[in-house]
């Protein structure tokens, strides 16, 4: 296992189709993040999974955002409806469960999103 | 709330030369610190990180960084600059409840020869 693994790395897409994005964490990893970076900005929270539940969301996660992380293991992020804004980075990390509060996140390499 | 903010968005420095980056946060509690490195279209690669004890850390590439808990800072620094540091830089804290990060904004560094 070398880390985590984000597919695709590049997704270019029409304004109003919907995509999607993978997330496979690194083994054993039970917390999951997904992040979303725009150009010259510092990456921004979306959402969090501890196993297979949610458990937070930010205010940035609009309705046309939905994540899941069935059985644990791989996480998916979809975008419905796409819009210009969108086009970003989307970041994946996950972190291990021992000792969660003093471990560092890994990422993974990120898909970038470019609505035209 | 919390918050991260790196005061110069774009530095550069001449190889061989020391690097300072500033990081102030804002947070309540005692706060989890890191740095990352992002190189263009990569994702972020950690270079050190602070949860406690001594406030001098040492990273990987001959980073350190000390926390400073009076000043609200968290500066990265490195004695020698090499052409490959060139990069994007970014402070974070760590949300403990949730383990999720607040970044800055990214100071991105340029090394001239």
């Amino acid at each position: 296992d070398t880390g985590v693994s984000q597919d695709p790395r590049h997704k270019i897409t029409k304004r109003g189709q919907n995509v999607t994005f993978r997330c496979d964490p690194i083994s054993e990893h039970n917390r999951l993040y997904w992040y979303r970076q725009t150009l010259g900005q510092g990456p921004e929270f979306l959402t969090y999974f501890q196993n297979e539940a949610q458990l937070e969301k930010s205010r940035l996660l609009s309705d046309r955002f939905s994540a899941e992380r069935p059985k644990g293991s791989f996480s998916t992020l979809e975008i419905q409806r796409t819009e210009q804004g969108d086009s970003a980075m989307y970041l994946c990390a996950s972190r291990p469960k021992l000792r969660a509060e003093n471990t560092e996140a890994f990422f993974g390499q990120g898909t970038r999103l470019t609505v035209v | 709330a919390q918050s991260v903010t790196q005061p110069d968005i774009h530095i550069t420095v001449s190889e061989g030369a020391s690097l300072e980056l500033r990081c102030n946060y804002s947070y309540g509690a005692t706060p989890y610190l890191f740095w990352y490195v992002q190189s263009p279209g990569q994702g972020l690669q950690l270079l050190l990180k602070y949860f406690s004890g001594d406030t001098l850390v040492q990273g990987i590439k001959g980073f350190e960084a000390e926390f400073k808990r009076s000043q609200s800072s968290f500066n990265l620094r490195k004695p020698s600059v090499h052409w490959s540091d060139a990069a994007e830089y970014f402070c974070a804290v760590a949300n403990t409840q949730g383990g999720k990060l607040i970044f800055g904004q990214g100071t991105e560094l340029s090394v001239k020869p």
